[in-house]
């Protein structure tokens, strides 16, 4: 098993193009986890799937962000018209449900500079 | 809503010498987990350390130790014989459904 796997590591766009990234979670962990990290910040929840269903999703996450899980295994999110704003750390995490005790694994982020 | 507090921006330390880092969250469950995670400048998130709400006893991992005080919903972390290795961004998590984390401390090891 290696681990939480998201690509691209790094992402540079110009302002109003589309980005889309992968996390290809560990392959028994049926909950997987987006987060948004800023410089100097804590991680932000940003949505969240058990299996194929997505099952939070958090204000944060607007109208211009989707994620998809469509076979239970690897995620992807999208951010469509990028912003300035948008510029951050994408990270995404799984776990097994159930195991709450065992926290999340991490994957090495998708670094997204939006210019 | 659940919120987790890390009051200290920075904090630094000698090696071999002993720090802690203080955590506070809000919650109005009763049943939950509390976790400590590193960030090395690489920006891997690794887990440090874990505690359940329902065990009394603080949780230990070789050089690292909790002093969990449910009551006052409090959540330290003492890192014991500081080592180099150790200088990062140190955050606290809860997790009733999902991790909420704190803004985290960045923690400074010097010779």
């Amino acid at each position: 098993d290696t681990g939480v796997s998201q690509n691209p590591r790094h992402k540079i766009t110009k302002r109003g193009q589309n980005v889309t990234f992968r996390c290809d979670p560990i392959s028994e962990h049926n909950r997987l986890y987006w987060y948004r990290q800023t410089l100097g910040q804590g991680p932000e929840f940003l949505t969240y799937f058990q299996n194929e269903a997505q099952l939070e999703k958090s204000r944060l996450l607007s109208d211009r962000f989707s994620a998809e899980r469509p076979k239970g295994s690897f995620s992807t999110l999208e951010i469509q018209r990028t912003e300035q704003g948008d510029s951050a750390m994408y990270l995404c995490a799984s776990s097994l449900a159930g195991q709450g005790a065992r926290g999340y694994t991490f994957g090495s982020g998708t670094r997204l500079t939006v210019v | 809503a659940q919120t987790v507090t890390q009051s200290q921006p920075e904090m630094s330390v000698q090696e071999a010498e002993t720090v802690t880092l203080s955590c506070t969250y809000d919650t109005s469950e009763s049943d939950y987990y509390l976790f400590w995670y590193k960030q090395p400048p690489s920006r891997q998130m690794i887990l440090v350390i874990r505690q359940e709400a329902y065990k009394q006893q603080n949780a230990t991992e070789n050089r690292f130790s909790v002093n969990f005080q449910k009551a006052a919903k409090s959540f330290s972390l003492k890192i014991s014989d500081s080592q180099l290795g150790d200088a990062a961004m140190y955050f606290c998590a809860y997790r009733y459904d999902k991790l909420i984390f704190g803004t985290g401390t960045r923690l400074q090891v010097f010779p």
